[in-house]
């Protein structure tokens, strides 16, 4: 079955311990993004990648890492976690970021809460 | 900053009728415009995408598309109670990296 997963569904940790979320995708797809979704404010992408080895930051990038070593992972690195990044974090891909007639499909969400 | 607004709503409309839910976006050179679904606390799912201007039908979906005003638009007929839910406008071109822009979403409640 084609799809997104993230891994932990939910977590809760305390201010500045080190967590990592992993994202992998079993469609060979070359761009993976990350997504934060707050109340009010909506969904705002962190990083994207176009391709392994090739990662950019998106709207909010601020605490966070990632890497793409592996074309079918991208995981999401949170070095010290703070309060304001608890929130829903949402893993997607895509075949390729060049072409407009594609779009990206979403893993089931990761909820974070930072103590 | 690109901006897609939509209203948050909730809208509200019975059993059987239709729901109109409304999108603007400021970046001219946009290309792409998706509407996604997304029920609480579940992930955003693909309904409908539109590329050119004009209406595209989708089973009892349709999108609609002006880009000289900038405006995208989702029909959905004979609404059912199971269509309530967070509708998200996105919208997507080639110059910010193919990131999907994001609207806060409406949210639709259908009443039997």
């Amino acid at each position: 079955e084609a799809q997104v997963t993230q891994n932990p569904r939910y977590l809760i940790t305390v201010t500045g311990k080190k967590l990592t979320v992993t994202c992998s995708q079993n469609m060979n797809h070359e761009y993976m993004s990350w997504y934060r979704q707050d109340p009010g404010l909506g969904l705002r992408q962190i990083y994207y990648s176009m391709n392994v080895e090739v990662t950019d930051k998106g709207d909010v990038p601020e605490g966070y890492k990632v890497s793409r070593k592996e074309k079918r992972n991208f995981p999401l690195i949170l070095e010290s976690p703070s309060p304001n990044q608890t929130s829903l974090y949402f893993c997607a891909s895509s075949l390729t970021p060049t072409s407009v007639w594609e779009t990206q499909y979403f893993g089931p969400g990761t909820r974070l809460l930072v103590l | 900053q690109k901006e897609v607004e939509q209203n948050s709503g909730p809208l509200s409309v019975p059993e059987g009728a239709i729901a109109s839910l409304n999108c603007t976006y400021s970046d001219r050179v946009s290309q792409s415009f998706f509407w996604y679904r997304q029920y609480s606390g579940k992930s955003p799912e693909l309904i409908m995408s539109i590329y050119s201007n004009g209406d595209k039908e989708d089973g009892r979906f349709t999108a609609q598309l002006n880009k000289a005003s900038q405006y995208v638009s989702l029909l959905i007929r004979d609404s059912q109670p199971s269509d309530s839910a967070t509708y998200l406008c996105a919208v997507q071109n080639s110059n910010s990296g193919y990131a999907l822009n994001f609207g806060k979403g409406t949210s639709l409640l259908v009443t039997p």
